[in-house]
């Protein structure tokens, strides 16, 4: 198993442009979710995914949009991107509603907005 | 919503002493408290996690404990390592749902 696998590793975007960032995971987990990490301000949830075709806000949603299509994908849209959505952007996922509580995460997109 | 304070916020030990990191959660319904670990440029990773209904745990030199009443919980790692260096994060789940709310993060620094 490759886990969850997040594309790219490292992103440079102007104000304005958008983006896609992926994430993939391969333990047919139905719990998937979007964090980003700041300095001093830990971990904080932006979306999130309970199943195929259900998703719902965070705790920081705004400007980031996800759609889950499959069980194995949920991609982070940034639809015009701004400085303060400079971070290193973690997607998490695990199988709570089977017993799996531990969230497996990524290895991170740094993203850079100038 | 959840809100979970943790402290200390850096932490520098000797190798071979303990550490100690605690941390406090609002939500008298929370049942799930895991800890991570994030090495230099890597995603968290769990290192141990303690139910409502268990009062401790320990895996070889790390232990949790958890007190309900007073809404804390604490990781304790012993005979520290510098391999132990790293960025720990606690959180807890709500009753209600699956989603985790994390501390700001300890920085441990184990000095050789």
């Amino acid at each position: 198993n490759a886990g969850v696998t997040q594309t790219p590793k490292f992103q440079v975007l102007k104000t304005g442009q958008s983006m896609t960032l992926q994430c993939a995971q391969d333990m047919n987990h139905e719990y998937m979710s979007w964090y980003r990490q700041d300095p001093g301000m830990g971990l904080r949830l932006i979306h999130y995914s309970v199943g195929a075709g259900i998703t719902d806000q965070g705790e920081v949603p705004n400007g980031y949009n996800v759609s889950r299509s499959t069980t194995e994908d949920f991609p982070l849209r940034l639809l015009s991107a701004a400085p303060s959505q400079t971070s290193v952007y973690f997607c998490a996922s695990s199988a709570p509603g089977r017993g799996g509580d531990e969230q497996y995460f990524g290895p991170g997109t740094r993203l850079t907005v100038t | 919503g959840e809100n979970v304070e943790q402290h200390p916020s850096t932490l520098s030990v000797q190798e071979g002493d303990s550490a100690v990191i605690k941390c406090t959660y609002s939500d008298s319904a929370s049942n799930y408290f895991p800890w991570y670990k994030q090495e230099l440029g890597k995603g968290p990773q769990l290192i141990i996690d303690i139910r409502s209904n268990v009062g401790e745990k320990k895996d070889q030199r790390i232990a949790v404990t958890l007190n309900k009443t007073a809404k804390h919980f604490s990781l304790h790692i012993t005979e520290t390592q510098p391999e132990d260096s790293a960025v720990y994060f606690c959180a807890s789940r709500g009753g209600s749902n699956y989603k985790l709310t994390f501390g700001k993060g300890t920085l441990l620094t184990v000095n050789p």
